[in-house]
């Protein structure tokens, strides 16, 4: 079964600088997609950045890029110039491309930013 | 367009009583459609997906049952509510294969009392 696992409930940043959030997955399949998302307090489920799992470059999207280890089975997040704004629920999510369909998510990493 | 429709927003339930929660959603033909909870601080737990009409791939064994009458209605039931199924309720679709990711609901906010 494919599984999703945060390990920082919680995580804190300056404003300005720069956060790495973490994510591993477990998968025996080998096409899939990968995700971040962000919930704010307001808990709509906002799509920060996606990795294609065939895809070996690092999606980059702004501020936010990631860092994407097939192998490892490892995917995180840096976001970088942190604004107020980004200060959210952050979840790494895994979805199987051309099986299942299924899409899990992991159990989220909650990012302060400090002013 | 495409768009996803969650209702209701906030609802509050004794214990015992039964539950349906519907999601629609407009603009696509046999989409792929998500229920997840989310208890209070907590991550999302999926409890039922589908990829056709009838068809319903459950992930947690409890009291709750999803179904999917119509190509896009997708209704989360329970016949007896439990204390413990109290929590945020999302549905998520995924239109149709060009999308890689899923879009969400507003969401329902359950508390059984």
């Amino acid at each position: 079964a494919q599984t999703v696992t945060q390990s920082q409930p919680e995580m804190s940043v300056q404003e300005a600088e720069t956060v790495t959030l973490s994510c591993t997955y477990d998968t025996s399949e080998s096409d899939y997609y990968l995700f971040w998302y962000k919930q704010p307090p307001s808990r709509q489920m906002i799509l920060v950045i996606r990795q294609e799992a065939y895809k070996q470059q690092n999606a980059t999207e702004n501020r936010f890029s990631v860092n994407f280890q097939k192998a490892a089975k490892s995917f995180s997040l840096k976001i970088s110039d942190s604004q107020l704004g980004d200060a959210a629920m952050y979840f790494c999510a895994y979805r199987s491309r051309g099986g299942s369909e299924k899409l899990v998510f992991g159990k989220g990493t909650k990012l302060t930013v400090n002013p | 367009s495409q768009t996803i429709h969650q209702w209701p927003a906030t609802l509050v339930q004794p214990v015992g009583s039964p539950l349906s929660l519907e999601c629609t959603v407009e603009g696509t033909s046999n989409p792929n459609l998500y229920w997840y909870r989310q208890a209070a601080g907590r991550g999302l737990q999926l409890l039922f997906y589908s990829v056709g009409i009838g068809q319903i791939s459950s992930e947690v064994p409890q009291n709750l049952s999803a179904s999917r009458p119509q190509d896009r209605q997708f209704i989360l039931s329970s016949k007896k509510l439990l204390l413990s199924d109290s929590g945020f309720y999302l549905c998520a679709w995924i239109p149709d294969p060009q999308y890689t990711e899923a879009f969400f609901g507003q969401g329902t906010r359950l508390t059984v009392v």
